[in-house]
């Protein structure tokens, strides 16, 4: 079945560094999403990408989905403390629901 | 409309025991979905509903566990004789179209000792 996966797996930056996580699909995929998740928490929906080649941004985060939409990342410039948690990609092939990567978990040392 | 609520937030309960959680989506939100996750890994899919039908099962889904979605508003897990491998986080989320973002509920943690 379909696979996500992502690396690194836990990434550790001085406040101001940036971050950068990266997300692979063993399938072509019809849209890919990610996800926060804040120690405690709950997943929470950052942005949803369709498009093969398309680049969103939010702020400091910058998201693309790859030409053969299979891959996807998530670029943080200069990390805020408010940035730790742990960002998953998920992605979707057709009608099928969701499959989330294992995520990366971020922390940042002020 | 807060959300999506589950509950309970917490559930210890004794191996071989039944136990059932509750989703109450958001209203206006046609798809629910559950999902697991353990400590340190994504959440993994177990099932979901298109209002009231149940349109995909895990094989993550033994024949322990069941879900229902009556009348398409709240959806309820029930996982009968609990086995400690069943300790989890069981999140709930839901959709209004299938290309959209998931909401998700604060989940239940189950701890089966």
């Amino acid at each position: 079945g379909q696979q996500v996966m992502q690396i690194p797996q836990y990434q550790h930056v001085q406040e101001g560094e940036d971050f950068t996580t990266y997300c692979n699909s063993s399938t072509t995929l019809s849209n890919i999403q990610w996800y926060k998740q804040r120690p405690g928490g709950h997943p929470v929906f950052l942005i949803q990408l369709v498009k093969s080649g398309e680049v969103k941004k939010q702020k400091r985060l910058t998201f693309q989905f790859g030409e053969a939409k299979k891959n996807s990342s998530l670029h943080i410039t200069a990390t805020q403390t408010t940035d730790v948690g742990t960002y998953f990609c998920a992605g979707k092939s057709g009608n099928t629901p969701l499959v989330f990567g294992k995520g990366t978990r971020l922390s940042v040392i002020a | 409309d807060t959300g999506v609520s589950q509950d309970p937030r917490h559930k210890i309960t004794k191996r071989g025991q039944n136990v059932t959680f509750r989703c109450d989506p958001i209203s206006e939100h046609n798809r629910l979905y559950w999902y697991r996750q353990t400590l340190g890994q994504g959440p993994e899919f177990l099932t979901y509903f298109q209002n009231e039908a149940q349109l995909e099962k895990s094989r993550l889904l033994s024949d322990r566990f069941s879900a229902e979605r009556p009348k398409g508003s709240f959806s309820t897990l029930e996982i009968q004789r609990t086995e400690q491998g069943d300790s989890a986080m069981y999140l709930c989320a839901s959709s209004s179209y299938s290309l959209d973002g998931y909401t998700f509920g604060s989940g239940t943690r189950l701890t089966v000792v």
